[in-house]
């Protein structure tokens, strides 16, 4: 299967612990994209980068957030200092911008936090 | 900004009844429109898209028309079966004229119950 991967499915974590989730995206796609989405709500947009520059921040991504992909493929969300508002499930995915394409974009399958 | 206001669930239908889910938007410029399903335990799938005016998407026996003189993208389907059963979600992009690359805006999304 070559779709988005993200890893792990499921975290459970205490108030205050920092969390790593990883995203793979599909092997081609030069577009990454986070987004959260909580309980009874539609995935919000959180970065994006292209290749390995991330190009853009959502405001609801506080400085305890930070994502990397250091080589443009694979990609990080790291959350230091969880707090109960962080829980949520965390959703990646990827897209081919280029020249005359829709751009569309390919999810995976979720992270879903809780933090305790 | 960008928005997507959707009709509320749950929606429950017997099994071959007609289906509507309402969408409506917000948007600058000419976006693209999309609908995105997520099954029980699955990531977000995109279900169909249009990217200009009066553009019919149609995938799996659902449809869905662009219409820019009402801002809407309601979802149809003529007969639904039981393994439609699922949470669906309008959404948009702008192409990246607020940002964000093509990031996608969600409506809070609609669930659906197909029974027997």
């Amino acid at each position: 299967d070559t779709g988005v991967s993200q890893d792990p499915r499921h975290k459970i974590t205490k108030r205050g612990q920092n969390v790593t989730f990883r995203c793979d995206p599909i092997s081609e796609h030069n577009r990454l994209y986070w987004y959260r989405q909580t309980l009874g709500q539609g995935p919000e947009f959180l970065t994006y980068f292209q290749n390995e520059a991330q190009l853009e921040k959502s405001r609801l991504l506080s400085d305890r957030f930070s994502a990397e992909r250091p080589k443009g493929s694979f990609s990080t969300l790291e959350i230091q200092r969880t707090e109960q508002g962080d829980s949520a499930m965390y959703l990646c995915a990827s897209s081919l911008a280029a020249t005359g394409r829709n751009n569309e974009q390919f999810f995976g399958p979720g992270t879903r936090l809780t933090v305790l | 900004g960008n928005s997507v206001t959707q009709m509320e669930g749950p929606v429950t239908l017997s099994e071959e009844a007609f289906l509507t889910i309402n969408c409506t938007y917000t948007a600058t410029g000419y976006p693209s429109l999309f609908w995105y399903v997520q099954y029980p335990g699955e990531g977000l799938q995109l279900l169909l898209k249009a990217t200009k005016a009066d553009d019919k998407g149609s995938n799996k026996g659902f449809e869905a028309t662009y219409r820019k003189e009402t801002t809407s993208f309601h979802l149809e389907k003529g007969s639904v079966q039981v393994s439609d059963s699922a949470v669906y979600f309008c959404a948009l992009s702008d192409g990246g004229l607020t940002g964000g690359g093509n990031k996608l805006t969600f409506g809070t999304g609609t669930q659906l119950k197909v029974e027997l």
